[in-house]
């Protein structure tokens, strides 16, 4: 069966700090993966999308950047953190109409 | 370009009640439409979707959604809500065309069951 795996669950980090969060699926292959940023316990944001090793695309410019180095492997960054980076991120992989998502990060930047 | 509405922030209902959530949706053609729970600190749980075919889909947990393509609505049904419903919902749109498979979510409805 399909799974992914998001981490870590909780991060508190300092304003101009760098970040990395990791989401990894396990089950299928080649599937389309994306990053959701939720603020404010409300609405899901797009942040970027993936539908291929090295591919991606951003949704929104901002102070975060993305990679997927592995088929199965989606990585959030930001070489500095700002306050207003603080959120639910929520990894997700898509195919075939079905998407699961992770079980998120919440990113508390002080 | 596609987006969904949930015109309420909040429904509130008394155990054993009748559930309904609201969601409009805008894509350039046809969509798949979505819905999905959330429990606090928690990831999104898939509910039910609508891909083609009946109208009325049927999904977890009794749930139950009616795809109208006049009105452009997905609206979330339960015809007896428990207080374990109280959670936040999210319906999401994906335009047929996309290949990229994006979802675009709503901003979310609070549902709150009563005892």
């Amino acid at each position: 069966s399909q799974t992914i795996h998001q981490w870590p669950a909780t991060l508190v980090q300092p304003v101009g700090s760098p970040l990395s969060l990791e989401c990894t699926v396990e089950g299928t292959s080649n599937p389309n993966l994306y990053w959701y940023r939720q603020a404010a316990g409300r609405g899901l944001q797009l942040l970027f999308y993936s539908v291929g090793i090295g591919q991606i695309s951003s949704e929104v410019p901002q102070n975060l950047s993305a990679s997927r180095p592995q088929d199965r492997q989606f990585i959030l960054s930001s070489k500095k953190l700002l306050l207003s980076d603080s959120g639910f991120y929520l990894c997700a992989w898509g195919r075939n109409y079905g998407y699961t998502f992770g079980s998120g990060t919440r990113l508390t930047v002080v | 370009a596609q987006s969904v509405a949930q015109p309420e922030d909040q429904v509130n209902v008394a155990e054993g009640n009748p559930l309904t959530v609201k969601c409009t949706y805008s894509v350039s053609g046809n969509p798949y439409l979505f819905w999905y729970v959330q429990y606090p600190n928690r990831g999104l749980q898939f509910l039910l979707k609508y891909i083609t075919g009946d109208n009325l889909v049927k999904g977890s947990y009794g749930f139950e959604a009616e795809f109208n393509k006049s009105q452009t609505s997905f609206h979330l049904k339960k015809p007896s809500a428990l207080v374990s419903d109280s959670a936040l919902y999210f319906c999401a749109v994906r335009d047929r065309g996309d290949s990229w498979g994006k979802l675009q979510f709503g901003a979310g409805t609070q549902v709150v069951v009563t005892p």
